[in-house]
């Protein structure tokens, strides 16, 4: 079990550039989570997958924001038009079965919009 | 609506018990997790409540009552590794909701 992992770690960019995160989950969980964390704050939920189904979206979720999951393994979230308010924590879990199982969560991309 | 709430902050002392509170309003419910934070790291799982009553797991053991909407962690023998944030989350559908967190500060 090598656990979720995110790349990358840090990202610095300019207002109104894109940018895109990559999640790997733990290999034989069939769900994905895409959480936002700000300083202070719990992680809010953003988006999620059953294998490479998205069955919900938050209406956090502008469409700036794009998540893929094109084979059920790796995911991509995606963010056009970078805006300052879109600096946060990225956080992504995996979990197996029905969503009773915990969550694993992995350390998270960090964005910082200049 | 959705509305978690837990304290802010708690202080404790090496070596004593903490009870970290948190209730909730959520429309629908499928089972309470609590999570540990430590600064800048990643969310790790700790206890899971989806029935009434208490779920003890080492030093840490979580209670639930679903009437009330309430559940806390409790936290024994207190170590300095302890100092954490601890999230209170709910699953009213396949996500989880997540409250504030309450970052508990273990002094010698």
């Amino acid at each position: 079990d090598t656990g979720v992992s995110q790349n990358p770690r840090h990202k610095i960019t300019k207002r109104g550039q894109n940018v895109t995160f990559r999640c790997d989950p733990i290999s034989e969980h069939n769900r994905l989570y895409w959480y936002r964390q700000t300083l202070g704050q719990g992680p809010e939920f953003l988006t999620y997958f059953q294998n490479e189904a998205q069955l919900e979206k938050s209406r956090l979720l502008s469409d700036r924001f794009s998540a893929e999951r094109p084979k059920g393994s790796f995911s991509t979230l995606e963010i056009q038009r970078t805006e300052q308010g879109d600096s946060a924590m990225y956080l992504c879990a995996s979990s197996f079965g029905r969503g009773n199982q915990p969550q694993h969560f992995g350390d998270g991309t960090r964005l910082s919009i200049l | 609506g959705q509305n978690i709430d837990q304290p802010t902050e708690m202080t404790a002392t090496e070596g004593a018990i903490v009870q970290i509170n948190c209730t909730y309003q959520t429309s629908g419910f499928n089972g309470l997790f609590w999570y540990q934070q430590h600064a800048g790291e990643a969310p790790t799982f700790l206890s899971y409540n989806v029935l009434d009553g208490l779920e003890e797991k080492g030093r840490f053991s979580s209670f639930l009552s679903r009437s009330k909407g309430y559940s806390y962690l409790l936290l024994k023998e207190l170590q300095m590794k302890d100092s954490a944030s601890y999230l209170c989350a709910v699953r009213p559908t396949d996500k989880l909701i997540f409250g504030t967190g309450t970052r508990l500060q273990v002094f010698p």
